[in-house]
């Protein structure tokens, strides 16, 4: 069975500094990964997500991520935070087997502070 | 385009109270459906998942049962609500094969007094 571990709970950065968020997973297969975004009582918004290919995917409002195999980590960019960045973010991860259930992170909360 | 629509928003009910959240989708067809629970500084929990009509499946034992009676609809109850059902519930889509990401409903803030 897959996990994904996001390794810090709280990330408090100054307005337009660079952020990452760290994401680790672990699977016996072949995965897709997702980024979600979600703000103060609203559902989750997928910012990005890697399937194939590039190990650099690009999403919204900025972000990226990296994929490493070796290291099982989908660690998740930012170059120049706003202060309407603050939010909790997800990583996630789905296995690549046809199978349809996505398992989700603890989260982590990213402050932005002007 | 597709939609998601979950309601009520908020929900203040008291603790032996029946329970019914409901969700629907638009704009799609036979899509897999499940309810997540989100409780306080907590990530997401997974309670059921449904890939079509009256097929659902439990991810954790509880106090909550779903149902799917058409298609792109979607309902979570309960029979008597307990304090530790408190959270926020969301409601989310996905098509088949698990690449396609999730589509999240606004979600629903429960508080059992």
């Amino acid at each position: 069975a897959q996990s994904v571990t996001q390794l810090d709970s709280q990330v408090p950065v100054f307005e337009e500094a660079p952020v990452e968020l760290r994401c680790n997973y672990s699977s016996s297969v072949s995965v897709y990964l997702f980024w979600y975004v979600q703000y103060p009582n609203q559902g989750l918004q997928l910012l990005l997500k890697y399937l194939s290919g590039s190990t650099l995917v690009k999403g919204i409002n900025g972000f990226e991520a990296e994929f490493n195999k070796s290291q099982t980590s989908f660690h998740l960019r930012k170059p120049s935070v706003h202060i309407s960045d603050t939010a909790e973010y997800f990583c996630a991860v789905s296995e690549n087997t046809g199978g349809f259930k996505t398992i989700f992170g603890a989260g982590t909360r990213l402050f932005v502070k002007a | 385009s597709q939609t998601i629509h979950q309601w009520p928003a908020t929900l203040v009910q008291p603790v032996g109270s029946p329970l019914s959240l409901e969700c629907t989708v638009e704009g799609t067809s036979n899509p897999n459906l499940y309810w997540y629970r989100q409780a306080a500084g907590r990530g997401l929990q997974l309670l059921f998942y449904s890939v079509g009509i009256g097929q659902i499946s439990s991810e954790v034992p509880q106090n909550l049962s779903a149902s799917r009676p058409q298609d792109r609809q979607f309902i979570l109850s309960s029979k008597k609500l307990l304090l530790s059902d408190s959270g926020f519930y969301l409601c989310a889509w996905s098509g088949t094969g698990g690449d396609y990401g999730y589509t999240f409903g606004s979600g629903t803030r429960l508080t059992v007094v």
